[in-house]
C-alpha cells in the first residue's frame, strides 16, 4: 500500500529565515505530487505540482518554490519566510498516468512564521 | 473562472439526526468532484469521486450524489465521531490535475 509522508510536522521560524518541508511518497512509481497550503479559516490553495522529476508548474506566484529531486520526494522551499507564509502546509500524490484522479494528502505540516 | 462554494459553514447535529451537506460548483467541463473529510490538525482524506451527474456513491452512513450544478453528502443517522470538516473540491478538463476546494463544512455531532 502507498504511504506519503512529510515532516516536520511543526514548525515555527523567524520572518526573513530560509525553509525546507519535505514529501516522500512510498509503494509507488512516478506519482504526480503537489503541494497545497491552507490558511486558518480557508480552504486548500494549490501551489506547485510535479508529473516527473525535475517538472514543476507554479499556481501561484509568492515566496516559496519547489523542487523534485528524485521520484518520489518533493521538497517545498523559501529563502526568506514572510509573515503570510504561515499556514498548514499539506502534501498530496496521485497515480501517474490518469489525469482525473483523486489526491490523496500527507498529515501537513503547521508552519508559523513570527 | 472555476468556482466551488460549499453550504452551510458550520452544521450541528444531535446524534441520529440526518441531514445534508451542499456543494455548489461552476466548472468549464466537470471531470470530477471529490469529497474529503479532514480531522483537525491532519491531512484529508479522501472520501467519494463522482464523475457524471446522477451517480452516486455510499460509504457507511455517508452517500454522495451529484447534478450538473452541485452535489450533496448526506449522513444518514450521524455519530458523534462523523465530526469533522468535509470538503468538496473540483477538476476541470480544461485543468488537468488541479483541484479548486470549497472552504469546507465543519459538522459537529452531539451526543
Amino acid at each position: 500500500s502507498q504511504t506519503i509522508h512529510q515532516w516536520p510536522a511543526t514548525l515555527v521560524q523567524p520572518v526573513g529565515s530560509p525553509l525546507s518541508l519535505e514529501c516522500t511518497v512510498e509503494g509507488t512509481s512516478n506519482p504526480n505530487l503537489y503541494w497545497y497550503r491552507q490558511a486558518a479559516g480557508r480552504g486548500l490553495q494549490l501551489l506547485f505540482y510535479s508529473v516527473g522529476i525535475g517538472q514543476i508548474s507554479s499556481e501561484v506566484p509568492q515566496n516559496l518554490s519547489a523542487s523534485r529531486p528524485q521520484d518520489r520526494q518533493f521538497i517545498l522551499s523559501s529563502k526568506k519566510l514572510l509573515l503570510s507564509d504561515s499556514g498548514f502546509y499539506l502534501c498530496a500524490w496521485s497515480p501517474s498516468g490518469r489525469a482525473y484522479n483523486e489526491q490523496f494528502f500527507g498529515p501537513g505540516t503547521r508552519l508559523t512564521v513570527l | 473562472e472555476d468556482q466551488v462554494t460549499q453550504s452551510p459553514e458550520a452544521l450541528r447535529l444531535q446524534e441520529g439526526e440526518s441531514s445534508s451537506l451542499n456543494c455548489s460548483y461552476t466548472v468549464s467541463g466537470l471531470r470530477g468532484l471529490f469529497w474529503y473529510r479532514q480531522d483537525p490538525g491532519k491531512g484529508p482524506e479522501f472520501l467519494f469521486t463522482l464523475y457524471s451527474a446522477g451517480e452516486e456513491k455510499e460509504k457507511e452512513r455517508l452517500k454522495a450524489t451529484l447534478t450538473k450544478k452541485e452535489s450533496f453528502l448526506h449522513i444518514t443517522a450521524p455519530k458523534p465521531e462523523d465530526s469533522a470538516t468535509y470538503l468538496c473540491a473540483v477538476q476541470a478538463y480544461s485543468n488537468t490535475g488541479k483541484l479548486i476546494f470549497g472552504q469546507g463544512t465543519t459538522l459537529q455531532v452531539k451526543p
